[in-house]
C-alpha cells in the first residue's frame, strides 16, 4: 500500500493562477481532509469529506474548493492563488468516520508570489 | 475555536530523561490523539484517548486525559535523540461522526545526545 500519496511536492504560482493538488489514498478510507500549515499556527482544517459525494467546510475554507468524485480521490483546488495561500498543505484519510487516526501525506510546499 | 494548544512550544532536554508535554481544549471531546511530526515530513499518529479513558500507554509513550479540567499530557520516558519533533494534540468537535479535527500549533521537542 502506498498510503496516502499527494502531488506535486512543490508548488510556485503567481498570483491569480489556479492549480488543483492532487490527493489519492489506497486504503480505502472514507473520511479524508486537506489542513494547511503555517508556521506558528499549527494545522488548519480547509475542507472535509466522509465519503464520496460528500464534502464540507473547516475552518479555513475560502478561497479553496474540494469535490470527491471517488472514495480514493480528493482534489484541492485554488482558484485564484493569493501569496496568503502560501504554506504546506498536508491530505489526510482515516478509516473511521466516528473518531480515528489520521493518515497523512507528505505535503505539498506551495508558494505564491 | 475546539483548537488545542501544547504547552511548552519549546522543550529541550538530554537523551535520557523523560519529556512531559501538555495540551488543553475547550469544548467537550469523543477523544485526544498525539502526532508526531518530524522536520520536513507529515505528521504520524502517536497514541488516541477516549474522553472515557484516564490513562494509555504505548512503548514510552505515557498519555492522561483530564475531562473534568479539559487537559491531557503525553510523556516520553527515557528519551532519545530520534525523538527529536514537533508533537502535535488533536481534538474532535464531540459530534457523533468524525467532522472537525482540530490541531494544537505544537510542541518542539529538541534531545541532545
Amino acid at each position: 500500500n502506498a498510503g496516502v500519496t499527494q502531488t506535486p511536492k512543490f508548488q510556485v504560482l503567481k498570483t491569480g493562477q489556479s492549480m488543483t493538488l492532487q490527493c489519492a489514498q489506497d486504503m480505502n478510507h472514507e473520511y479524508m481532509s486537506w489542513y494547511r500549515q503555517d508556521p506558528g499556527m499549527g494545522l488548519r482544517l480547509i475542507h472535509y469529506s466522509v465519503g464520496a459525494g460528500i464534502t464540507d467546510q473547516g475552518e479555513v475554507p475560502n478561497g479553496y474548493n474540494v469535490s470527491r468524485s471517488t472514495t480514493e480521490d480528493f482534489p484541492l483546488r485554488l482558484l485564484s492563488a493569493a501569496p496568503s495561500q502560501t504554506s504546506v498543505y498536508f491530505c489526510a484519510s482515516s478509516y473511521s468516520i466516528t473518531g480515528g487516526s489520521l493518515f497523512f501525506g507528505s505535503g505539498t510546499q506551495l508558494s505564491v508570489l | 475555536s475546539q483548537q488545542g494548544e501544547e504547552d511548552p512550544q519549546a522543550l529541550s532536554i538530554q537523551e535520557g530523561e523523560n519529556a512531559t508535554m501538555n495540551c488543553s481544549y475547550k469544548t467537550s471531546i469523543n477523544n485526544l490523539q498525539w502526532y508526531r511530526q518530524n522536520s520536513g515530513r507529515g505528521l504520524v499518529h502517536l497514541i488516541l484517548i477516549r474522553s472515557n479513558e484516564r490513562e494509555k500507554h504505548s512503548g514510552r509513550l505515557r498519555v492522561t486525559l483530564d475531562t473534568s479540567k479539559k487537559s491531557s499530557s503525553l510523556l516520553i520516558t527515557a528519551s532519545r535523540a530520534a525523538d527529536t519533533a514537533s508533537y502535535f494534540c488533536a481534538t474532535d468537535d464531540g459530534s457523533s461522526t468524525l467532522g472537525r479535527l482540530y490541531f494544537g500549533r505544537g510542541t518542539q521537542l529538541t534531545v541532545w545526545p
